[in-house]
């Protein structure tokens, strides 16, 4: 019963360059999306995905792409890292969007320099 | 726009005192509102969620009522524990899709 799974747990790149942060469930939530969580402001929406082959812009979208190619996985690209993007980021699901509870990962620590 | 507000902490309390985090929200309509809980090194888990004015939601001893006159949705509890040392979130999801979060309210709890 793995609910949502993110890796890596912790990451440090050097400004310029890129990576993907993964993720995948397996409680066949059609809705996923990715957060950023930065101190004293909450989480702020990135990117969403109500279902395969379709993603949304959140709140806060620039610098990241991603895809969703499965139900399962919904990886975050960082295509050239900057400073500002040194967060802790989460992804959530859930069955039906926000209507339903959302099952957050454990997050993934990034530290750009 | 869409926005939530809760109390800054973090707010240090005693074993068996009385908790109240206060939240209060902007939006367009009538959006479900959420509490959700971070302890640490996890991610955030729903603790509870109210649909309509007037719904109360409750969960392991806390409670929040949808107040849509003072825009508000306080969470109280009435005799907290040690376990419950947490973030606390408030959010709404007025934003079709997307949930608004507040930005969390640090409670610790001493023995």
């Amino acid at each position: 019963n793995a609910g949502v799974t993110q890796t890596p747990k912790f990451q440090v790149l050097k400004t310029g360059q890129s990576m993907t942060l993964q993720c995948a469930q397996d409680m066949n939530h059609e809705y996923m999306s990715w957060y950023r969580q930065d101190p004293g402001m909450g989480l702020r929406l990135i990117h969403y995905s109500v279902g395969a082959g379709i993603t949304d812009q959140g709140e806060v979208p620039n610098g990241y792409n991603v895809s969703r190619s499965t139900t399962e996985d919904f990886p975050l690209r960082l295509l050239s890292a900057a400073p500002s993007q040194t967060s802790v980021y989460f992804c959530a699901s859930s069955y039906s969007g926000t209507a339903s509870p959302l099952h957050f990962g454990n997050g993934t620590r990034l530290t750009v320099t | 726009g869409n926005s939530v507000t809760q109390m800054e902490g973090p707010v240090t309390l005693s074993e068996e005192a009385f908790l109240t985090i206060n939240c209060t929200y902007t939006a367009t309509g009538y959006p479900s509102l959420f509490w959700y809980v971070q302890y640490p090194g996890e991610g955030l888990q729903l603790l509870l969620k109210a649909t309509k004015a007037d719904d109360k939601g409750s969960n392991k001893g806390f409670e929040a009522t949808y107040r849509k006159e003072t825009t508000s949705f306080h969470l109280e509890k009435g005799s907290v524990q040690v376990s419950d040392s947490a973030v606390y979130f408030c959010a709404h999801d007025n934003a079709g899709n997307m949930l608004t979060f507040g930005g969390g309210t640090r409670l610790m709890v001493k023995p």
